[in-house]
């Protein structure tokens, strides 16, 4: 149980244009997905926090007119980058929150999709 | 701000042990988990404290000192596989991801 998918597992698209990306927890629902992203050699960074329904919580530094979130339902978050540029080139990750005591080992635990390594030329 | 540190990187020989020490500076801070990336891969979890003491996990243990900020992951009978890095992260109002460690083991 807990899976949680991404799709495509790799995009290369122009710069200029526009790139979305779903994650599905496949087999349980989240209320809370998250969106990071990680450039070679470095740590997840945490762009967004989606609540389902709701608007996303951005971190400080993260341009929310260009990294659009929609968490339409319990089971689907997506994430645009619009107007994609070189600099956004990067592994995009998300995860789902499963239920305490339920799913997880841990508080509030999180299961990660496999990502997404999107190219921007 | 929020912040945990790792070492950069740790080398091992196969069937040695290593420990990857983890100190964090955070706010609201639940407990700490450990997971395991391999290159091109999503992180996945190995372990969680959310209490002082030592948990474990076949070859893997890990270790919370919440009165001195400080965590470890340490790992006993390295094989080639366990070459990825490892990440601290600590569960405050979100998951906070330590600066990673690199680990390579050699034959």
């Amino acid at each position: 149980g807990a899976v949680v998918s991404q799709h495509p597992s790799r995009v290369i698209c122009k710069s200029g244009t526009s790139v979305k990306i779903e994650c599905r927890s496949l087999d349980f629902q989240a209320t809370t997905m998250f969106w990071y992203r990680q450039f070679p050699k470095q740590s997840l960074m945490l762009m967004a926090t989606s609540n389902e329904g709701s608007k996303a919580t951005y971190e400080q530094g993260v341009e929310k007119d260009k990294f659009l979130i929609n968490h339409a339902s319990l089971t689907l978050s997506t994430l645009t980058v619009t107007s994609a540029h070189p600099e956004d080139s990067s592994f995009y990750i998300c995860s789902a929150e499963g239920l305490a005591g339920v799913l997880s080992r841990a508080y509030n635990e999180q299961f990660f999709g496999p990502g997404t390594r999107l190219t921007v030329l | 701000g929020q912040s945990l540190e790792q070492p950069s990187e740790v080398t091992a020989v196969e069937g040695a042990i290593v420990q990857i020490n983890c100190t964090y500076q955070t706010s609201g801070f639940y407990g700490l988990s450990w997971y395991q990336q391999h290159d091109g891969g999503a992180p996945t979890f190995l372990s969680y404290n959310a209490l002082d003491g030592l948990e474990e996990t076949g070859r893997f243990s890990s270790f919370l000192s919440r009165s001195d900020s400080y965590g470890y992951l340490l790992l006993q009978e390295l094989q080639m596989k366990d070459s990825a890095s490892y990440f601290c992260a600590a569960y405050t109002d979100k998951l906070i991801f330590g600066t990673g460690t690199r680990l390579q083991v050699f034959p």
